[in-house]
């Protein structure tokens, strides 16, 4: 059961390059996330899905756009990444919205030059 | 705005200790507390949930306790190892659309000394 599964595992970008960060789940959870955390902000919301089919903004959306390409994955896109979008991506599942647990996948790690 | 403080950024503790991480919050009623943990260089794991309704909640080391009137919950790690140092997040929730997605603090890194 491998849970939820990122790639890639490490990204370097120049400003103004494009790129999509995957995540798969095999849980069969309803909801995913899309995180940024960044020394000293703690976890912060990107987007989120809260079923299959629907996408939503979170607290830090500007410059990203989501997928929820179907039950299983959901992709998340920098179109002109941005020296302040280098930090630590994590994707992460629940059963559904409410108090269930997240799932969390092991992270991406982008730097942007 | 929504806002949660876990009180140190960083915690000290001798092995065989009870470690004290505080986690409080502002402008949020929630309908549910939970606990992660998070090694450097890995996702967060889940620990223990705790509902509004409910005062403390136990499993094995672990203890956290959940006061709604002074909106701080306390999570307890007894006779502390050094494989207990990590960083715990504290996350608050609710119901419905929105509010069901987690809101988590920065953190507390706790390092257990042998």
């Amino acid at each position: 059961n491998a849970g939820v599964t990122q790639t890639p595992k490490f990204q370097v970008l120049k400003t103004g390059q494009s790129m999509t960060l995957q995540c798969a789940q095999d849980m069969n959870h309803n909801s995913m996330y899309w995180y940024r955390q960044d020394p000293g902000m703690g976890l912060r919301l990107i987007y989120y899905s809260a079923s299959e089919g629907t996408t939503d903004k979170g607290e830090v959306p500007n410059g990203y756009n989501v997928s929820r390409l179907n039950k299983r994955e959901f992709s998340l896109r920098l179109e002109s990444a941005a020296p302040s979008q280098t930090s630590v991506y994590f994707c992460a599942s629940r059963r559904e919205e409410g108090n269930t647990e997240a799932f969390f996948g092991q992270g991406t790690r982008l730097t942007v030059v | 705005s929504q806002k949660i403080e876990q009180n140190s950024e960083a915690l000290n503790i001798q092995e065989g200790k009870t470690a004290t991480l505080t986690c409080n919050y502002t402008n949020y009623s929630p309908a549910y507390l939970q606990w992660y943990r998070q090694d450097p260089g890995r996702g967060p794991v889940f620990l223990l949930l705790i509902r509004e309704n409910e005062k403390e909640k136990r499993k094995e080391r672990l203890k956290v306790t959940f006061d709604t009137t002074l909106k701080q919950s306390l999570f307890h790690i007894t006779a502390s190892q050094p494989a207990d140092s990590a960083t715990y997040l504290c996350a608050l929730g609710n119901y419905g659309g929105s509010q069901g997605n987690l809101i988590f603090g920065k953190g507390t890194k706790l390092s257990v000394k042998p």
